[in-house]
């Protein structure tokens, strides 16, 4: 069975500082991963996404996530935080199939 | 180029009632996905689509959800009669025709039920 777990259902950051968003993933093939954002009243978005090659993927507004399979992690790193990236993040696993597994999401909340 | 659209935004209906909600997913996209996504929770499939086929509904309870596809394109969700734990917010997304590998869902905004 695949599962996702994301650590921390709230992470807190000032503007300007490191985000980092937990995900580690279980699957008995190897995984396609990605990252989602949802604003308030609004669908979710797609960051990234990992299938092959390269375990550093870059995605929009500047987000980056590392593949690391030792580790069964994909966690979620910006430089600097801005007020708008203040939403709900969610890392998802495709086993191979079109299904997605959706962890329970981190919310982000950015103070100036 | 438009994306997944969904209607209505929000809907507040009595336990035991009835309710439909509609979808039209991106041109070109033959996969279309239903997710229920309760609060404080990650989105859950509940039937997916290719064309006008279901390809896995086993997390749908059939005895209250319905879903159609009629001509590969739109979509109806039907929740007849709703219960109380059907309180959330429902997703529409879709997809390229997959063949196993991990084409990029887009998510319409959703459709938020209250049941009262």
């Amino acid at each position: 069975a695949q599962s996702v777990t994301q650590l921390g259902s709230h992470v807190s950051v000032s503007e300007g500082a490191l985000v980092l968003l937990r995900c580690n993933y279980s699957s008995s093939v190897p995984p396609y991963l990605f990252w989602y954002v949802q604003y308030p009243n609004q669908g979710l978005q797609l960051l990234l996404k990992y299938t092959t090659g390269a375990t550093l993927v870059k995605g929009i507004n500047g987000f980056e996530a590392e593949f690391k399979k030792s580790e069964t992690s994909f966690h979620l790193t910006k430089p600097s935080a801005h007020m708008s990236d203040a939403a709900e993040y969610f890392c998802a696993l495709n086993s191979g199939y079109s299904t997605l597994t959706f962890g329970k999401g981190t919310m982000l909340l950015v103070s100036p | 180029e438009a994306g997944v659209a969904q209607s209505p935004r929000y809907k507040i209906i009595e336990k035991r009632q009835s309710v439909a909600f509609w979808c039209n997913p991106i041109s070109g996209h033959a996969t279309l996905y239903w997710y229920q996504q309760i609060l404080g929770q990650g989105p859950k499939l509940l039937i997916q689509f290719q064309n006008n086929g279901v390809v896995d509904d086993s997390q749908l309870p059939k005895d209250r959800f319905s879903a159609e596809r009629l001509k590969g394109v739109d979509s109806t969700l039907k929740i007849q009669p709703a219960k109380l734990e059907d309180s959330a917010v429902y997703l529409c997304a879709s997809s390229l025709e997959t063949s196993g590998g991990p084409n990029t869902q887009y998510f319409g905004p959703g459709t938020r039920l209250t049941v009262l």
